[in-house]
């Protein structure tokens, strides 16, 4: 596809639970991120991935989440034992050259995730 | 460190009249600006972006921003806005570091268009 796609669209589960979000960057982009959104706020930074290794973990919030990325190119984030502040806008971008200065994230429409 | 100050959250305006939206930034050199678009329900879009060069910069949908670097700021403007520019807009600043291009966003302004 021309873009960023991500999967699935809405997820809605109870507390506790495991949930898995996926990520189809754009073809040929070697660098990956996860952002998250949650309500009322800017887009806060989880991961960054470069092929399938992870140089940048600064961003998740908890051992609860985690992300891998096979193949250099699908990206699955992880969140295990869910809470009810887990509830947010999951994005996605990818890049073309993550070490250039003029390097563009291109975005996903996100997964919305709420947690009962 | 880095930082994105978008001073509106919440901007309403006529459809046909003209926009401006803030964005201030914080950042010790040389800035990599951008200002990106979410419609209800979809992800960022890319409008604008500005590495060097020229200060006023041309996007996409009749969009252009002009960095202003006294000012530390990046402010977007529209002339003539249509209904289906109401979205909510970020303002980002990116540098390199770690290896890749990372943003550092505003908290976003939420643009609503009357008719």
């Amino acid at each position: 596809g021309a873009g960023v796609s991500q999967s699935p669209s809405n997820k809605v589960t109870e507390k506790g639970k495991d949930v898995e979000l996926r990520c189809d960057p754009i073809s040929g982009h070697t660098a990956l991120y996860w952002y998250r959104q949650s309500l009322g706020q800017g887009l806060e930074f989880l991961i960054y991935f470069q092929g399938n290794s992870a140089p940048d973990k600064s961003g998740l919030p908890s051992d609860r989440f985690s992300a891998e990325r096979t193949g250099g190119s699908v990206s699955t984030l992880t969140i295990q034992r869910t809470q009810q502040e887990d509830s947010a806008v999951y994005l996605c971008a990818s890049s073309f050259q993550a070490g250039s200065v003029t390097d563009t994230q291109y975005f996903g429409p996100g997964t919305r995730l709420t947690v009962l | 460190a880095q930082s994105v100050t978008q001073p509106d959250i919440h901007i309403t305006v006529s459809e046909g009249a003209s926009l401006e939206l803030r964005c201030n930034y914080s950042y010790g050199a040389t800035p990599y600006l951008f200002w990106y678009v979410q419609s209800p329900g979809q992800g960022l879009q890319l409008l604008l972006k500005y590495f060097s060069g020229d200060t006023l910069v041309q996007g996409i949908k009749g969009f252009e921003a002009e960095f202003k670097r006294s000012q530390s700021s990046f402010n977007l403007r529209k002339p003539s806005v249509h209904w289906s520019d109401a979205a909510e807009y970020f303002c980002a600043v990116g540098r390199v570091s770690g290896g890749y291009n990372k943003l550092i966003f505003g908290a976003g302004t939420r643009l609503a268009v009357h008719p």
